[in-house]
């Protein structure tokens, strides 16, 4: 079965650090995989996605994401964490038709 | 402006008086779907539609019905709440399915009492 796991409920940084938010995955085939961002009393965005390519893909707001095949993950990352960046960030995996998503890693950033 | 509403954004009802969840977007997209997102759960799929007339069930239907009768509207509803459908609850779209960006609406807080 397809499914995707964020082993942090909070990440805490302070501004200026960078930070990584984590995500691992299982499926079977190639991977689609996605992450989405929900700031307070609102929807949720899209960030960025990998499909195929580059193991690096950049995305919103100054962030990337690695895939990493041989370790099943697709951490998200920033080489400069923002206080504006607080927020609970979602990592999804494509189950066609449908997304699954984990259960999302509240991100703190103190000033 | 693009964007997917949903009306209302909070509602407090009872056990078993039925209600209706609108959702609608003005990007002409095909694909729409409904979540509900829970504390330690994230977010999961309750049905999604491809397009008009064609929908089908995610991983939580249980309770729920939906109906795509025009492209841009997709309803949720709730023939007899209970309890246990106490969520947030999310409306997204996308172009051509769930490999386009999903386009989310604001939230819907429901509370069953």
């Amino acid at each position: 079965a397809q499914s995707v796991a964020q082993p942090e409920d909070q990440v805490n940084v302070a501004e200026g650090n960078p930070l990584t938010v984590k995500c691992t995955y299982s499926v079977s085939g190639n991977p689609y995989l996605f992450w989405y961002v929900q700031y307070p009393n609102r929807g949720l965005q899209f960030l960025l996605k990998y499909i195929t390519g580059d193991n690096l893909v950049k995305g919103s707001y100054g962030f990337e994401a690695e895939f990493n095949k041989s370790q099943t993950s697709f951490h998200l990352k920033k080489p400069s964490a923002l206080v504006s960046d607080s927020a609970l960030y979602f990592c999804a995996v494509r189950a066609a038709p449908k997304l699954i998503f984990g259960q999302g890693t509240t991100l703190q950033v103190k000033p | 402006e693009a964007q997917v509403t949903q009306n209302p954004r909070y509602l407090i009802t009872v056990t078993g008086k039925k209600l209706t969840v609108t959702c609608s977007q003005n990007m002409n997209h095909e694909y729409m779907s409904w979540y509900r997102q829970d504390p330690g759960l994230g977010l999961r799929q309750i049905y999604y539609s491809m397009n008009v007339e064609v929908t089908d069930k995610g991983d939580v239907p249980e309770g729920y019905k939906v109906s795509r009768k025009e492209k841009r509207n997709f309803p949720l509803i709730l023939e007899s709440p209970s309890p246990n459908q106490t969520s947030l609850y999310f409306c997204a779209s996308s172009l051509g399915g769930v490999t386009d960006t999903q386009y989310f609406g604001p939230g819907t807080r429901l509370t069953v009492l």
